[in-house]
């Protein structure tokens, strides 16, 4: 069975840093593309950026571009998604998905990102 | 950055009834569509890919069409389950874009 199993939800307060996983099971965690999407309370969806795992090609969405940072561990079948300096803005559920280049047909659970002072 | 525009963003059907679900794209995506469904508090779930191909699982009442820049999911005879909003998104040109939603509600 395919899944993807996110970390548990983190309240930071602005200026920290944090990096949040995504761990595939069930499938060649290399023969995929995984991707992060950010939903903002009460919002709709955003492809914030992709990897593939096997070479770690990897593209963002000019929005997030400098923002963020993503990679994978091809050893332990993790995704990360990480920040250097968080903001309160930054606050938000994100979901992982794999093979997002045919749309996405696996998500995690999401992590609720909390940037409070 | 393509932009999808989802129509309309609330639609009150009875159960039992057909669903028409609308979304545009700024230009052409060809068949590279896909349609989810999102619960409170849980991740989106893909429905359709290839504008018009089930996902694993997905009852034969949800069904997709179009091509190009004019695409519809089409939900045949509602069940209280169905009740949720469906995003569309595009996966054409990076970055790949979703649709504002459609709020499909309980009439």
């Amino acid at each position: 069975e395919v899944q993807l199993m996110q970390s548990g939800a983190e309240v930071k307060k602005p200026g920290e840093s944090l990096k949040i996983s995504c761990q595939g099971s069930g499938y060649k965690f290399t023969s995929y593309w995984i991707g992060w999407v950010r939903q903002m309370p009460g919002k709709g969806l955003e492809w914030m950026g992709i990897i593939y795992p096997s070479d770690s090609d990897t593209r963002y969405n000019p929005s997030f571009q400098g923002q963020v940072t993503i990679s994978a561990d091809k050893s332990t079948s993790t995704a990360y998604l990480q920040w250097s300096s968080l903001k309160a803005s930054d606050t938000a559920i994100y979901y992982c998905a794999r093979n997002v280049v045919a749309g996405g047909d696996y998500w995690g659970q999401g992590t609720l990102v909390t940037v409070s002072s | 950055e393509i932009v999808m525009t989802q129509s309309p963003a609330t639609l009150s059907v009875s159960p039992g009834e057909r669903a028409t679900l609308s979304c545009r794209a700024s230009q052409t995506v060809n068949i590279n569509l896909a349609w989810f469904q999102q619960k409170p508090g849980q991740a989106p779930r893909l429905l359709i890919s290839g504008a018009s191909t089930r996902a694993t699982g997905i009852p034969a009442r949800f069904s997709g069409s179009g091509s190009g820049t004019e695409f519809t999911l089409t939900i045949s005879s509602l069940q209280s389950e169905d009740f949720a909003v469906y995003f569309c998104q595009q996966y054409n040109n990076w970055p790949y874009t979703f649709g504002q939603g459609t709020k499909l509600e309980i009439k």
